[in-house]
């Protein structure tokens, strides 16, 4: 059975960079692709990112320029970095992995979620 | 980029009714359509792929239907579980990943 587990600061200020990491058991990081996706408190699900098994990364544009996904197939963990975070920022995080293609088979395994906070 | 209109965006019902939600992108997207159900304070859950494969362990009360613009969920007879929020997401042209703003389902 395929676990994520997100991992991580709680709070972070504004202007800091917010650090994730999801550690993935059960299953191998090196295949599938893998995904970051947030929700605010009270709302939507929005899309951050993902990467997949042969070094392909996409992330949202809305957030291109300040997101970074890497991966520690070593740990099989892969991290999200987020720059310059504000208010906005807020959310709860989730790891997902997708299917060995992108765009086919959705999000099939989901962490718990891990709630950041950004506030001074 | 690629629009995605769920509507309703809620919905009351009763156990046993049959609930239908949907699901219109501003483009084609062919069948790269998937359906999740999220409970407070929960990760979303996988329910449709592809706009109408049916993920493992899903009750066959939910289905899926649709290609190019238009989807949508149905469930079957509404049971005390399935009062939830839905969303819909495309995987057609990334990025972005497009989530539907959400359906909440809930018990009349």
């Amino acid at each position: 059975q395929v676990q994520l587990q997100e991992s991580g600061p709680g709070l972070v200020k504004p202007s800091e960079t917010l650090s994730l990491t999801c550690t993935v058991s059960g299953g191998s990081i090196s295949s599938y692709c893998w995904s970051w996706i947030r929700q605010p408190p009270g709302k939507g699900l929005e899309w951050i990112g993902y990467f997949d098994y042969s070094g392909t990364s996409k992330y949202n544009p809305s957030l291109k320029s300040r997101v970074t996904i890497s991966v520690d197939t070593s740990k099989n963990q892969f991290s999200l970095k987020v720059t310059s975070v504000t208010a906005a920022d807020t959310a709860v995080y989730y790891c997902a992995r997708g299917g060995y293609n992108w765009s086919y088979g959705g999000l099939d395994y989901w962490g718990q979620g891990t709630l950041v906070t950004v506030s001074s | 980029d690629i629009q995605m209109t769920q509507s309703p965006s809620s919905l009351s019902a009763s156990v046993g009714d049959r609930v239908t939600i949907t699901c219109r992108a501003s483009q084609s997207i062919d069948i790269y359509l998937n359906w999740y159900q999220q409970k407070p304070g929960k990760a979303p859950k996988l329910l449709i792929y592809a706009a109408s494969s049916l993920q493992s362990g899903v009750p066959s009360r939910f289905s899926g239907s649709g290609s190019g613009t238009d989807f949508t969920l149905t469930i079957s007879s509404l049971q005390p579980e399935d009062f939830a929020t839905y969303y819909c997401q495309q995987t057609y042209s990334t990025p972005p990943d497009t989530f539907g703003r959400g359906t909440k389902l809930e018990i009349k």
